[in-house]
């Protein structure tokens, strides 16, 4: 039974636009929420992350969200960059982590 | 680098034979996770150390899989009897604190592939 769910497989933005990368899940008791990004053939590389007790965590041209009484987050990136171009993976945590299946994210230039 | 570090990149056997892969995390780092990440899917969680104690293996899918880290570095997850719904990436990944509320690092992963 999926907990964390990425339900939009692929989305593609235009440089320069925003992108918003959506998760949803299903234990009201995860506490801490994290996004990764994922090149191909690499591992995922940590991005951004936010405690259950903010709705809002910022670092440059990333935001993270939580709603938690929608048991919703999202990822923010303004402006989009072609080097942003990578297959996004939101994860929460409550005794291990689990992970969605991932967004792929393309920047058109 | 200074990396978390998995050898090998790529690994083929044939049905029932074992294989054993290789962690090295970042060098200082106290936690230890392993995942499998089958094509189309997010990593799932098997296990996790934290130094040398195995503090959480309910994600092993069997008792065909084994993980150790006997001096609280470096860690081998090793499967035996490999089935082919064992191919799969298998990630690493480390971290510096020990609870659920740090960011981890992860390796390349060994992509396993049984024939």
């Amino acid at each position: 039974d999926q907990q964390v769910k990425q339900n939009s497989p692929s989305l593609s933005v235009q440089e320069g636009r925003i992108s918003i990368l959506n998760c949803d899940y299903t234990n009201s008791m995860f506490d801490y929420f994290l996004w990764y990004k994922k090149y191909p053939a690499e591992g995922p590389t940590f991005l951004i992350s936010i405690s259950s007790i903010k709705d809002k965590n910022e670092d440059g041209r990333f935001t993270v969200f939580l709603n938690k009484s929608a048991k919703h987050l999202s990822l923010h990136i303004v402006p989009s960059q072609p080097g942003d171009s990578a297959v996004y993976f939101c994860a929460a945590s409550e005794a291990q982590f689990y992970f969605g299946t991932g967004t792929s994210l393309t920047v058109i230039p | 680098g200074a990396g978390v570090s998995q050898s090998p990149r790529y690994k083929v056997a044939k049905r029932g034979q074992d294989v054993a892969l290789r962690c090295d995390p970042i060098s200082g780092h106290v936690s230890l996770f392993w995942y499998q990440q089958a094509l189309g899917q997010g990593p799932e969680f098997l296990t996790y150390f934290q130094n040398e104690a195995q503090l959480d293996k309910s994600g092993l899918p069997s008792d065909r899989f084994f993980a150790e880290r006997p001096e609280g570095s470096v860690s081998t997850l090793k499967i035996q009897r490999t089935q082919q719904e064992d191919s799969a990436v298998y990630l690493c990944a480390s971290g510096t604190g020990s609870d659920w509320y740090q960011p981890q690092h992860f390796g390349d992963g060994t992509r396993l592939s049984i024939l």
